[in-house]
């Protein structure tokens, strides 16, 4: 079936650095979302994105992070400067629409270690 | 505050038994509850979901049961498989908005065979 796909799948930086997590979306899917999941702990919503722009954030899309998809290539999330609570497990999801057609599908995540 | 509760944290069930797993909800305006399965190192997959004008929807041994004047639901597993061990997280949203999930903390399911 269809697959978000995820790269790199673990990224290990220094506390300051930048960091860019890529997610490639399923092709005719028009939303998409990243999360952040701590341990395997419960899933925290970051941001959502449609048609170019952010749609929704949560407070824990600081003001570091960044979401884009330029020209309809991967869908990035950036962090500049990185910290130590940055460390996660991120998940990348999308969806065909409004969540009367499908519920999002996710990829297998990126480990982010951050030193 | 969390809106979406799922209870018991972790259940250990014998192969061939049936899984109760049970989530409940605060604000009663989610109308669409999709149930994720995740296997460590993995993400989350979808696995089934009810929307709030049904009470129960059944897809193979996986059922949701849906009460919603309780605000609560349920998520059986009959006949359990070594295979389903994972954890499980029920979510709750708005069916007609692209906007987020809102997520339980999960439920470790483990099956003994």
């Amino acid at each position: 079936g269809p697959k978000v796909l995820q790269i790199p799948s673990h990224q290990i930086i220094d506390m300051g650095q930048m960091v860019t997590l890529n997610c490639d979306p399923v092709s005719n899917h028009l939303y998409f979302y990243w999360y952040k999941q701590i341990l395997g702990q419960q899933m925290e919503f970051l941001v959502n994105f449609y048609n170019g722009k952010v749609m929704e954030k949560s407070k824990l899309f600081k003001d570091q992070f960044s979401v884009e998809r330029p020209d309809g290539s991967y869908f990035t999330l950036k962090i500049q400067p990185t910290a130590l609570e940055d460390s996660a497990v991120y998940f990348c999801a999308s969806s065909p629409g409004t969540f009367n057609n499908q519920a999002p599908l996710f990829g297998e995540g990126t480990r982010l270690s951050v030193l | 505050q969390q809106q979406v509760r799922q209870s018991p944290q972790s259940l250990t069930v014998w192969e061939g038994e049936t899984a109760i797993l049970n989530c409940s909800y605060e604000d009663s305006t989610f109308n669409y509850f999709p149930w994720y399965q995740q296997f460590p190192g993995e993400g989350p997959a979808l696995l089934i979901s009810i929307r709030s004008v049904s009470d129960k929807k059944e897809d193979g041994r996986f059922t949701i049961f849906f009460n919603k004047r309780e605000k609560k639901l349920s998520l059986h597993i009959t006949d359990s498989q070594p295979g389903d061990s994972a954890t499980y997280f029920c979510a709750a949203s708005f069916m007609d908005s692209n906007y987020q999930l809102i997520w339980g903390s999960g439920t470790k399911l483990i099956i003994k065979p």
